[in-house]
């Protein structure tokens, strides 16, 4: 199992651009790298996903470098709303099984 | 689209009780999770079907069983609970190409 490593907090301020990098030295070559985004009392929610080079939806960024070691989520423009707990993961298929364990996330704390 | 729906949302349990957290998804996904999240901490999974007939271990299995019904429904059993256990659990679905959807969670207390 590819485990991932995250910085266990951040701090920015609203308007700022934020870059979470997460490391996953182990990873195979079939895994997706795909990240959540997560509220208090609340379940994890997608927020991008990808394979190698870079991703861009309406909400983030996703840069990956060649060697798929490491990934780093990039939001742009933060704002209040944006604080919460951000998840890497990165899992695939082991002889025909998904197994996705979470790494122990990043606190993004957003202030005014 | 209801997409991942648990039962109950809340539940106290003396120790030794027993118990079956329900989750249907409605996404025909083949593979569905059972995870718990401690107070501050992160995810951990407890177990995982691949497809409807299967299921295997994940990280935390120890003190559970699961059950998957048909393509929809995945149950956690706790057979006879214990505080190490109070937590929220969450069910998970996911995509071929692994996004995960999740349900709303399940707080559980066990005195």
């Amino acid at each position: 199992l590819a485990k991932t490593t995250q910085p266990i907090s951040m701090d920015s301020y609203e308007g700022q651009e934020v870059n979470i990098t997460c490391s996953h030295n182990n990873i195979a070559t079939n895994d997706y790298i795909t990240w959540y985004q997560q509220f208090p009392s609340q379940g994890p929610r997608f927020i991008i996903q990808g394979y190698k080079t870079k991703v861009t939806n309406e909400v983030a960024s996703l840069f990956i470098p060649a060697d798929r070691k490491s990934s780093t989520l990039s939001l742009p423009r933060v704002s209040l709303s944006d604080t919460a707990v951000y998840y890497c993961l990165v899992g695939g298929d082991y002889a025909g099984f998904q197994k996705l364990v979470f790494g122990t996330g990043t606190r993004l704390l957003v202030s005014p | 689209n209801a997409g991942v729906t648990q039962t109950p949302k809340f539940q106290v349990l003396k120790t030794g009780q027993s118990m079956t957290l329900q989750c249907a998804q409605d996404m025909n996904h083949n593979s569905m999770y059972w995870y718990r999240q401690d107070p501050g901490m992160g995810l951990r999974l407890i177990y995982y079907s691949a497809s409807e007939g299967t299921t295997d271990k994940g990280e935390v299995p120890n003190g559970y069983n699961v059950s998957r019904l048909n393509k929809r429904e995945f149950s956690l059993r706790l057979e006879s609970a214990a505080p190490s256990q109070t937590s929220v659990y969450f069910c998970a679905s996911s995509t071929a190409d692994e996004k995960l959807f999740f349900g709303s969670g399940t707080q559980l207390s066990v005195l």
